[in-house]
């Protein structure tokens, strides 16, 4: 278990819906990372956050998007939903800047659009 | 550019070593990491190695580092069937403030008995 949750851990909804993903870092972790794992793209960084604030973005669509709470806790906004948005997403944490940055991944939730 | 590159397949008998193995093209990388990933399971961390480092052993787990080359490699001594699994390789770019992970397409192995 490394420390890091995920909600919900399946999810099945129709195109042009949206969802919200939820992430809660390990205790004391202030960065939080979002990755989309499908079979052809791979394992894809999203978007990072790191106490808050916004600090990378990756391959991350105009449709979806992401914020951190003031409790650390990430939430992963995906809207107008394609069959294509089918995939694992999952979310990692990280201590934070100035140190060896491995992140520690939760066990994702796998979307379905149909 | 970024970009980690592992072969798909990689087929053991049991009790055998793995060697897995990783190119990244990134000079600036300082860290380089394992990744293992069950089926439908997250990624766990395996172990990870500093750019200014050869070797790192941790149990069963050896990984080297071919700075030169830029080629890493980890080898799982005495393979298990729990060993069966995606083994991903990343290395660390740092952004800013902030240190990205760039992840290979993933090693598939597998353990024969």
């Amino acid at each position: 278990d490394s420390g890091v949750t995920q909600t919900p851990k399946h999810l099945i909804t129709a195109t042009g819906q949206r969802v919200t993903l939820r992430c809660s870092p390990r205790s004391g972790d202030l960065s939080v990372y979002w990755y989309q794992q499908s079979l052809d793209q791979g394992l894809q960084f999203l978007i990072h956050y790191y106490n808050g604030e916004e600090r990378a973005k990756g391959n991350i669509l105009e449709r979806f998007s992401a914020q951190q709470f003031p409790d650390l806790h990430s939430e992963l906004n995906l809207s107008s939903l394609e069959l294509g948005d089918s995939a694992l997403y999952f979310c990692a944490s990280s201590v934070g800047p100035g140190t060896s940055g491995e992140q520690y991944f939760g066990p994702g939730t796998r979307l379905t659009v149909t | 550019g970024e970009d980690v590159e592992q072969s798909l397949f990689l087929s053991v008998r049991e009790g055998d070593s793995s060697v897995i193995n990783c190119t990244y093209t990134d000079s600036s990388s300082t860290y380089l990491y394992w990744y293992k990933q069950e089926p439908g399971a997250g990624l766990q961390l395996l172990t990870y190695i500093f750019s200014n480092m050869d070797m790192k052993q941790d149990q069963r787990l050896t990984v080297l580092l071919n700075k030169k080359d830029k080629h890493l490699s980890l080898r799982i001594a005495d393979t298990q069937t729990g060993d069966s699994a995606i083994y991903f390789c990343a290395e660390s770019i740092s952004s800013g403030s902030a240190r990205q992970l760039t992840f290979g397409s993933g090693t598939q192995l597998t353990v024969l008995p």
